[in-house]
């Protein structure tokens, strides 16, 4: 069981540029997140979807864009590239929480970014 | 809207010692928490979450902590640090409805030899 895959590991890219950050997840749970750690702010919430089709704007969405078509994948877009989003990108899945259920997230290694 | 507030970006023990993370919260409803831990170039991992069940709880690495409504508080704790748990340690809060975790900004653990 791969639990969330995230690829790529390392990305580096120059101002301007345009990247996915891919993510997948393999436990068939509706939530999905991406979150970006940066020192001394812990971990931020950029985007994320409450199932497939569904997706809604975090504490940092700008600059970031994200679509839902399958309940396994959630990618992040970066539309154009710059060193403010040089961080560690995370993306966490969890099944839906509800009365008296609590659902813990799973996060995948992360994907270390740097914009020059 | 929920937060977390971590007291000390950094916290440094001696092998052998207590370990104390603090963690206050804020939620309009009644909370779930969480602790996880983020070894160096790792992922986080889930140490422990409240269920409401119990007020304290256990974790993995013989890690617990207790929730104490009139404090709003789940601080961290562990009898006797090991150099392994030196890694950063993030709380965090959910209101258990559309809305993902939210975390506190992290505590580093380093451990003394």
């Amino acid at each position: 069981n791969a639990g969330v895959t995230q690829t790529p590991k390392f990305q580096v890219l120059k101002t301007g540029q345009s990247m996915t950050l891919q993510c997948a997840q393999d436990m068939n749970h509706e939530y999905m997140s991406w979150y970006r750690q940066d020192p001394g702010m812990g971990l931020r919430l950029i985007h994320y979807s409450v199932g497939a089709g569904i997706t809604d704007q975090g504490e940092v969405p700008n600059g970031y864009n994200v679509s839902r078509s399958t309940t396994e994948d959630f990618p992040l877009r970066l539309l154009s590239a710059a060193p403010s989003q040089t961080s560690v990108y995370f993306c966490a899945s969890s099944t839906r929480p509800g009365p008296n259920v609590v659902t813990e997230a799973f996060f995948g290694q992360g994907t270390r970014l740097t914009v020059v | 809207a929920q937060s977390v507030t971590q007291l000390g970006s950094h916290v440094s023990v001696s092998e052998g010692a207590l370990v104390l993370l603090r963690c206050n919260y804020s939620s309009s409803v009644p909370p779930y928490l969480f602790w996880y831990v983020q070894y160096p170039n790792q992922g986080l991992q889930l140490l422990l979450k409240y269920t409401s069940a119990a007020t304290l709880v256990k974790g993995i690495n013989g890690f617990e902590a207790e929730f104490k409504k009139s404090e709003t508080s789940f601080h961290l704790t562990k009898p006797s640090a090991h150099m392994s748990d030196a890694a950063e340690y993030f709380c965090a809060v959910s209101d258990g409805r559309n809305t993902p975790l939210v975390f506190g900004k992290g505590t580093r653990l380093s451990v003394i030899a």
